[in-house]
């Protein structure tokens, strides 16, 4: 089946170390996109991309970085950099030709740093 | 740019009693206007949207929403609910003609009670 592929679901880590999530789709979706949920804050976009070897900041992106050297994949590292970095992140994508803003989202990973 | 708010951040209601979640955007442009719906420890799922047409769009679960441009609001209704309505719901708004990224709101969390 088609869809967004999140791993690990629960990661768990010591403060100032570096964490990378991943994303993977087969949904041939040219656009991705992380996200950060805390509770009562809904959702808010750290890092896009709209085509492969290409990106951007979005809202919060200090303290994270991103790779999109293929169109299936978007790793997102979490930095020690990242004051609070305790969260759900979620990644999501938009198939082309779609220009609405419709977004199809991954499970999520819940990131404990303690 | 645009902005979403869910008026309300918790709405507890009975079992077969009907429900209204509150969301109002503001843009300068039009706008493509959608409803998530997220279960615990999940990611969000597409409940609905609004993309042009008809100001009132529907869900096969019993939700609908009706865009009220003079309002600016797009409120999600459930005429009866049920235990499994449960969740946390979210409104997302994107600006047509631009990037399509969209803008979430906080959410609000339905809460069914028996």
């Amino acid at each position: 089946d088609g869809g967004i592929t999140q791993s690990p679901k629960y990661l768990f880590r010591k403060e100032g170390q570096n964490v990378t999530l991943s994303c993977e789709q087969n949904l041939n979706h040219d656009a991705m996109y992380w996200y950060r949920q805390d509770p009562g804050q809904g959702l808010r976009l750290i890092y896009y991309s709209q085509i492969v070897n290409d990106f951007q900041k979005g809202d919060i992106a200090e303290g994270y970085s991103v790779s999109r050297e293929k169109k299936e994949s978007f790793p997102l590292t979490v930095t020690s950099a990242q004051k609070n970095p305790t969260a759900f992140y979620l990644c999501a994508s938009s198939p082309p030709g779609l220009a609405s803003g419709e977004l199809f989202f991954g499970e999520g990973s819940r990131l404990t740093v303690l | 740019a645009q902005s979403v708010t869910q008026l309300d951040s918790q709405v507890p209601v009975f079992e077969e009693a009907p429900v209204e979640l509150r969301c109002n955007y503001s843009s300068s442009v039009s706008v493509y206007l959608f409803w998530y719906v997220q279960y615990p420890n999940q990611g969000l799922q597409l409940l609905l949207k609004y993309l042009s047409g008809s100001t009132l769009v529907e869900s096969i679960n019993g939700f609908e929403a009706e865009f009220n441009k003079s309002q600016t609001s797009f409120h999600l209704r459930k005429p009866s609910v049920h235990i499994s309505d449960t969740a946390e719901y979210f409104c997302a708004v994107s600006a047509s003609g631009g990037s399509y990224i969209p803008t979430f709101g906080r959410g609000t969390s339905l809460i069914v009670h028996p």
